[in-house]
């Protein structure tokens, strides 16, 4: 069975600083993984995705993820965080084409 | 065009009101998703069709119906709704085939009251 799990529910950082969500998971096979963003009241958009091309992925507005597939991890990273920066991010791993969540990392970016 | 769009943003109804959610893509994606997501939590599948028919239906009950006209449209009749089925309700679509991402509507934030 497959499943993610993301290790912090709450992150803080200071507006400048780098930014670490942490993601990992558990899969019988190599996954693929997502991880997507989500401002108040709207829709998920994706960040960036890993399909078993480069171990490191770069995505939408400074944000990159490393596959370790000896650590069963997918953090996400960001050198400087921005006060937009400021949402729930949620990671995800998919066998087929339905996505198994984890729940949700809060960032909060303090000015 | 990249985009995934719901109609209405908001909708209010009673317990004894039939309305539907509609969503729409032209991706040319033949998969499209219903989820459920409620505060603080992340989407719940309720739905899948893939090639305009159902194949997944993860136990939702019969006061949620949906229906996939066509291609690009998604619709999901409400009837006769509870209190704690409030919620945002989010649409994707995607190719049908493991690996595609997900592209994801803006959300219709039901209100039962």
């Amino acid at each position: 069975a497959q499943s993610v799990t993301q290790l912090d529910s709450h992150v803080s950082v200071s507006e400048g600083t780098p930014v670490l969500l942490r993601c990992n998971y558990s899969s019988s096979y190599s996954p693929s993984l997502f991880w997507y963003v989500q401002h108040p009241n709207k829709g998920l958009q994706l960040l960036l995705k890993y399909t078993s091309a480069a171990t490191l992925v770069k995505g939408i507005n400074g944000f990159e993820a490393e596959f370790k597939k000896s650590e069963t991890s997918f953090h996400l990273t960001k050198p400087s965080a921005h006060m937009s920066d400021a949402a729930e991010y949620f990671c995800v791993v998919t066998p087929t084409y339905k996505y198994i969540f984890g729940t949700g990392t809060r960032l909060k970016v303090l000015a | 065009d990249t985009e995934v769009t719901q109609t209405p943003k908001h909708l209010v109804m009673g317990m004894t009101n039939k309305k539907s959610l509609k969503c729409e893509q032209h991706m040319g994606h033949r998969a499209m998703y219903w989820y459920k997501q409620k505060a603080k939590k992340p989407p719940e599948l309720m739905f899948v069709y893939s090639y305009e028919k159902l194949s997944i239906n993860e136990s939702v009950p019969s006061r949620f119906s949906p229906e996939c006209p066509n291609s690009s449209l998604l619709n999901l009749h409400l009837h006769a709704l509870q209190p704690e089925d409030s919620a945002l309700y989010l649409c994707a679509s995607s190719q049908p085939t493991s690996n595609n991402e997900q592209f994801f509507g803006p959300g219709t934030r039901l209100t039962v009251l």
